[in-house]
């Protein structure tokens, strides 16, 4: 069955600190990947995607991502945090092999930002 | 521009009365729409997806169903909330093809009290 893991449920880190994210899927085809981005009390925005060619994918805000197919990862990184990165971060992936748009949400990381 | 609106934004609501939770989308057509629900330190949960006026498919067992009236207004409904009902419910749309990313609405705080 697909599934998406962040192994870390809480991460604090200073502020102009460097930031990663974990995530790792568990997928029977090329997965599409995605993280999402959560304020409290707010939707989901989301950060960027993958679907294929480079590995390493830019996004919004300053995030980018790397695809490691050898380790099933799909870490988000950001070189200098800003207190307003505070939020709620999650990994996806999808759509299953022959299932529509049913995005697999991991439990999410809760970033917290020091100053 | 495409848009997605979902209302009210909190709400809380008696056991046993009933629900309803509306999600309608702007500026695209045909789009397949979900229902998410968000426990609290949780990931997200789909709970409905549609594909389609009158199309709905359930993901989960559970005390909530969903209708979609026109094609881009999504319902979520319940006859009797129970306590286990309470959480964060996200509207969410995505282009009919397949591997696309889904928008997310703002969300409702539901408290069953």
């Amino acid at each position: 069955a697909q599934s998406v893991t962040q192994p870390d449920i809480h991460i604090t880190v200073s502020e102009g600190a460097s930031l990663e994210l974990r995530c790792n899927y568990s997928y029977g085809a090329t997965p599409y990947l995605f993280w999402y981005v959560q304020s409290p009390g707010q939707g989901l925005q989301l950060l960027l995607k993958y679907f294929s060619g480079d590995t390493l994918v830019q996004g919004i805000k300053g995030f980018e991502a790397e695809f490691k197919r050898s380790q099933s990862s799909f870490n988000l990184r950001k070189p200098s945090v800003h207190w307003s990165d505070a939020a709620e971060y999650f990994c996806a992936v999808g759509p299953p092999p022959g299932g529509y748009n049913k995005l697999i949400f991991g439990a999410g990381t809760r970033l917290a930002v020091h100053p | 521009s495409q848009t997605i609106h979902q209302w009210p934004a909190t709400l809380v609501q008696p056991v046993g009365s009933p629900l309803s939770l509306e999600c309608t989308v702007e500026g695209t057509s045909n789009p397949n729409l979900y229902w998410y629900r968000q426990a609290a330190g949780r990931g997200l949960q789909l709970l409905f997806y549609s594909v389609g006026i009158g199309q709905i498919s359930s993901e989960v067992p559970q005390n909530l169903s969903a209708s979609r009236p026109q094609d881009r207004q999504f319902i979520l409904s319940s006859k009797k909330l129970l306590l286990s009902d309470s959480g964060f419910y996200l509207c969410a749309w995505s282009r009919r093809e397949v591997n696309t990313e889904a928008f997310f609405g703002q969300g409702t705080r539901l408290t069953v009290v």
